[in-house]
């Protein structure tokens, strides 16, 4: 069974520049999360989905921050503009489903590493 | 709101020493609780897990039990190896099916 798939793994930029960065779950996984990742942190949750409905985005900074998941598949994270704060590691992660009080595993992606100088 | 605390690394052992890295909650209810690793250059990936008080998670010779007293589930390995080296993170979910939060991380170096 092919992983959580993420890309780019590494990316560095300006700040004020643009960045988006995509994720392909593993295949029939309904829920997908965004989560950031910054150096000695734990992962922070960003942006949840069930499907193509967003279930959870409060911890999504959506001045600059946007995410979607067309189709309920793929999903893509942008931020636009960048700034210096935002140099993090990039999880996406994938569940069969996440709803109340029942517990489906997360499988992780390798992760983007996003620099931004 | 919930949170997590764990033991700050790195912890640096010798190999077949044994393991313990504490891990402290607060929440309200009965959370579910994780251990998830990290190995160089991979994703996170479930370690093992504990839904109720007074359960043992266990997997690949590590262990945690859910200490609702204590508000703990300290990870603990008997006998660790080198292929343990990785980084280890304490997470919960709350009962009201909130998401996940995370603990920073625990980094181990297993020495030959």
């Amino acid at each position: 069974e092919a992983g959580v798939a993420q890309s780019p793994r590494y990316k560095i930029i300006e700040k004020r520049q643009s960045v988006a960065f995509w994720c392909n779950p593993i295949s029939g996984h309904a829920t997908l999360y965004w989560y950031q990742q910054i150096l000695g942190q734990g992962p922070k949750l960003l942006i949840q989905f069930q499907n193509n409905g967003v279930v959870d985005d409060s911890q999504l900074p959506k001045d600059r921050f946007s995410a979607e998941r067309l189709k309920g598949v793929d999903s893509t994270l942008k931020i636009q503009p960048a700034k210096l704060e935002d140099s993090a590691v990039y999880l996406c992660a994938s569940s069969l489903v996440s709803a109340g009080l029942n517990y489906n595993e997360q499988f992780f992606g390798p992760g983007t590493r996003l620099t931004v100088l | 709101g919930n949170s997590v605390t764990q033991m700050e690394g790195p912890v640096t052992l010798s190999e077949e020493a044994f393991l313990t890295i504490n891990c402290t909650y607060t929440a309200t209810g009965y959370p579910s609780l994780f251990w998830y690793v990290q190995y160089p250059g991979e994703g996170l990936q479930l370690l093992l897990k504990a839904t109720k008080a007074d359960d043992k998670g266990s997997n690949k010779g590590f262990e945690a039990t859910y200490r609702k007293e204590t508000t703990s589930f300290h990870l603990e390995k008997g006998s660790v190896q080198v292929s343990d080296s990785a980084v280890y993170f304490c997470a919960l979910r709350g009962n009201y099916g909130q998401n996940f939060v995370f603990g920073p991380g625990t980094r181990l170096s297993v020495l030959p």
